[in-house]
């Protein structure tokens, strides 16, 4: 299957840093990739979609200034996290979306987590 | 609104047989995924049926009703490595994926 790989996969940072998370597909172009968070025993939230080329559309409730996407290629993005705080620490994982048939299955990064102290 | 339904937990003895239930109302339908999520890492795909019937890969085979909103996830000859959350994700008519919280399955020896 289609292999998506994140760095870092763990992070430590002191309140008040930024972040940045590298998302990749290996072996084949994604137009779109995903964005989610996830805390502990909880579903996946996803925080905003990311089409190559344009600018990001984000959920409702998901501030676009503190996560920072760009998706300046068929194979990365990245979301950088401004200014981080304790209260942004959890797990966060991308997808992405094998080609532009929308219906495609999405395939996950290993995920980044994020502790802000 | 767009609502998915599985049971939060099941436990089941290692080397029978699970079924993983998954009700939805959605806002139309473009699929239905079945994902594996060990604790601490991220999903993996299991399954995708678009179509009625049953999908069958190795011990696991996913079933779909799109008339009953209905599908389900059958384990067979469960080894411990199973233990794990089963996340059912309906994609909607705007190709959106609404995420279920997820099943949380527990085996035992």
């Amino acid at each position: 299957g289609a292999v998506v790989s994140q760095h870092p996969s763990r992070v430590i940072c002191k309140s008040g840093t930024s972040v940045k998370i590298e998302c990749r597909s290996l072996d084949f172009q994604a137009t779109t990739m995903f964005w989610y968070r996830q805390f502990p025993k909880q579903s996946l939230m996803l925080m905003a979609t990311s089409n190559e080329g344009s600018k990001a559309t984000y959920e409702q409730g998901v501030e676009k200034d503190k996560f920072l996407i760009n998706h300046a290629s068929l194979t990365l993005s990245t979301l950088t996290v401004t200014s981080a705080h304790p209260e942004d620490s959890s797990f966060y994982i991308c997808s992405a979306r094998d080609g532009t048939n929308l219906g495609e299955t999405q395939y996950f990064g290993p995920g980044t987590r994020l502790l802000v102290l | 609104g767009q609502n998915i339904d599985q049971p939060t937990e099941m436990t089941a003895t290692e080397g029978a047989i699970v079924q993983i239930n998954c009700t939805y109302q959605t806002s139309g339908f473009n699929g239905l995924f079945w994902y594996q999520q060990h604790a601490g890492e991220a999903p993996t795909f299991l399954s995708y049926n678009v179509l009625d019937g049953l999908e069958e890969k190795g011990r696991f085979s996913s079933f779909l009703s799109r008339s009953k909103g209905y599908s389900y996830l059958l384990l067979k000859e469960l080894q411990m490595k199973d233990s794990a959350s089963y996340l059912c994700a309906v994609m909607d008519s705007n190709y959106q994926l609404i995420w279920g919280a997820g099943t949380k399955l527990i085996i035992k020896p």
